[in-house]
């Protein structure tokens, strides 16, 4: 079945720095990708959506890119900020079974 | 334009008592999802329904656990009886798509705890 990695850790990012988060996956190559946004005692909140057909995708300060040779997306803020700091899911749509599979998300902590 | 809205945010019961959670979903959004959310990892999908039928419920363990979406509107989730293991968030989702999914609207969550 397939499987998600994201960095268990927390990232640590000081202010103005790029951060960059990983998403894996092991087997088939999704449909689309989605990347999400969860603070503490929240739901998440839909950032951006990559489809298998692109490479990179941007909106604001958010660049995601999607690597099926690799398995694997790269989430990316520019210029980051304090807030900034939540934990950061990615989502895989699979069009072989209709669902939706997601990561265990990334802690993201940018420093002053 | 009205989020999701979930009822109640924290709920504490003993085990084997019983529980709800209501869902009401973004105005026109076909699909409803529930989703349990345990501490540190990522949402685990529970049951899916498209207006008032039942798309996805294989991971609904359905010897405690039922859902409904009455009229296609809201959603009811019920645990009867609770286990400790089911101490989690209920997150409640909705979207506009048909089959394909797209970007999904979560409700701020209803907060689970068996004591």
């Amino acid at each position: 079945s397939q499987k998600i990695e994201q960095n268990s850790e927390a990232l640590n990012i000081q202010e103005g720095k790029t951060a960059t988060l990983t998403c894996n996956y092991t087997n088939y190559s999704p449909a689309y990708l989605q990347w999400y946004r969860q603070d503490p005692g929240r739901g998440p909140v839909f950032l951006l959506l990559i489809r298998e057909n692109e490479k990179e995708k941007r909106k604001e300060r958010l660049k995601v890119t999607f690597d099926t040779t690799l398995k694997q997306s790269l989430f990316h803020i520019t210029a980051s900020q304090p807030a900034d700091s939540a934990t950061y899911l990615c989502a895989l749509f699979m069009d072989s079974n209709y669902q939706l599979i997601w990561g265990a998300g990334t802690k993201l902590i940018i420093k002053p | 334009e009205a989020g999701v809205a979930q009822s109640p945010r924290y709920k504490i019961i003993e085990k084997r008592q019983s529980v709800a959670f209501w869902c009401n979903p973004i105005s026109g959004h076909a699909t409803l999802y529930w989703y349990q959310q345990i501490l540190g990892q990522g949402p685990k999908l529970l049951i899916q329904f498209q207006n008032n039928g039942v798309v996805d419920d294989s991971q609904l363990p359905k010897d405690r656990f039922s859902a409904e979406r009455l009229k296609g509107v809201d959603s009811t989730l019920k645990i009867q009886p609770a286990k400790l293991e089911d101490s989690a968030v209920y997150l409640c989702a909705s979207s506009t798509g048909t089959g394909v999914v797209g970007e999904l609207f979560f409700g701020e969550g209803s907060r689970l705890t068996v004591l």
